[in-house]
C-alpha cells in the first residue's frame, strides 16, 4: 500500500526552464514532506522540506509547495541545470516519526 | 569528513547464505535506520534505532535483525538469504530532533541473492 505517490517516472526538461515535479499522498496525518535528490551510485541527499502548517518554502532555485486539500505536493526548479538531472525522491512523515518514500521520478535536464 | 558508510558497495550470496552488511556513521547521530529500494519502488524502513541498545522494527524487518551497541554503528544482518532479498540497501542517521531537515544517507550495498 503504496501512502507517498510519484505518477511520473520521467520528467525531460530544458535547461533554463522550470521542472515541475509531483507528488501525491494518502495519509492525512502526515506532519512534514521532504525531497531528495539522488544521483546514480550514491545514497540520496536531503533537498528541502515542508511543515504541514504552510503551503511553501524555498530555499534558492527550489520551490516546494504543499496542497493539503488535494493532498499533493510539488518540487519546482528554477531555472533547471543540467546539474539537476537525477532521481528525486518525496517523503512524508507520519505521526511515529516514521518516513514513507515514493518511487522516485528521474528528472533529465537537456542542455 | 565520512558522514555515513557502508561496506560493502556489491555483494552476491547464494541462497541461504548469511551476511552482514556494515554501517558507521561519525557526526554523533542518535538515530539510525536501513532502508531497502527495490526497482521502481520507493525506499522502505527494515528496521531503525533510537539510540545505542535501542531498535525497532520498520515496515519491512522479515528476513533481517539488526543490533546498536555503539552509537556509530549499526550492522544489518540477513539470515538465509532469498531471492526477495536482491536489492539496494541505504543506511541513514539523523539527530533525532533534526530528522525533518533530512537523513543523512550512506551510498548504498547493492544485494544480488541468486
Amino acid at each position: 500500500d503504496q501512502q507517498v505517490k510519484q505518477n511520473s517516472p520521467s520528467l525531460s526538461v530544458q535547461e533554463g526552464r522550470i521542472s515541475i515535479l509531483n507528488c501525491d499522498y494518502t495519509n492525512s496525518m502526515f506532519d512534514y514532506f521532504l525531497w531528495y535528490k539522488k544521483y546514480p551510485a550514491e545514497g540520496p541527499t536531503f533537498l528541502i522540506s515542508i511543515s504541514s502548517i504552510k503551503d511553501k518554502n524555498e530555499d534558492g532555485r527550489f520551490t516546494v509547495f504543499l496542497n493539503k486539500s488535494a493532498k499533493h505536493l510539488s518540487l519546482h526548479i528554477v531555472p533547471s541545470q543540467p546539474g539537476d538531472s537525477a532521481v528525486y525522491f518525496c517523503a512524508a512523515r507520519n505521526t511515529g516519526n516514521q518516513f514513507y518514500f515514493g518511487t522516485g521520478t528521474s528528472l533529465t535536464v537537456i542542455p | 569528513n565520512a558522514g555515513v558508510t557502508q561496506t560493502p558497495k556489491f555483494r552476491i550470496l547464494k541462497i541461504g547464505q548469511s551476511m552482514t552488511l556494515q554501517c558507521a556513521q561519525d557526526m554523533n547521530h542518535n538515530y539510525m535506520y536501513w532502508y531497502r529500494q527495490d526497482p521502481g519502488m520507493g525506499l522502505k524502513l527494515i528496521y531503525y534505532s533510537v539510540g545505542a541498545g535501542i531498535t525497532d522494527k520498520g515496515e519491512v524487518p522479515n528476513g533481517y535483525n539488526v543490533s546498536r551497541s555503539t552509537t556509530e554503528d549499526f550492522p544489518l544482518r540477513l539470515e538465509l538469504a532469498a531471492p526477495s532479498q536482491t536489492s539496494v540497501y541505504f543506511c541513514a542517521s539523523s539527530f533525532e530532533d533534526r530528522a525533518v531537515y533530512g537523513y543523512t544517507f550512506g551510498s548504498g550495498t547493492r544485494l544480488t541473492v541468486v
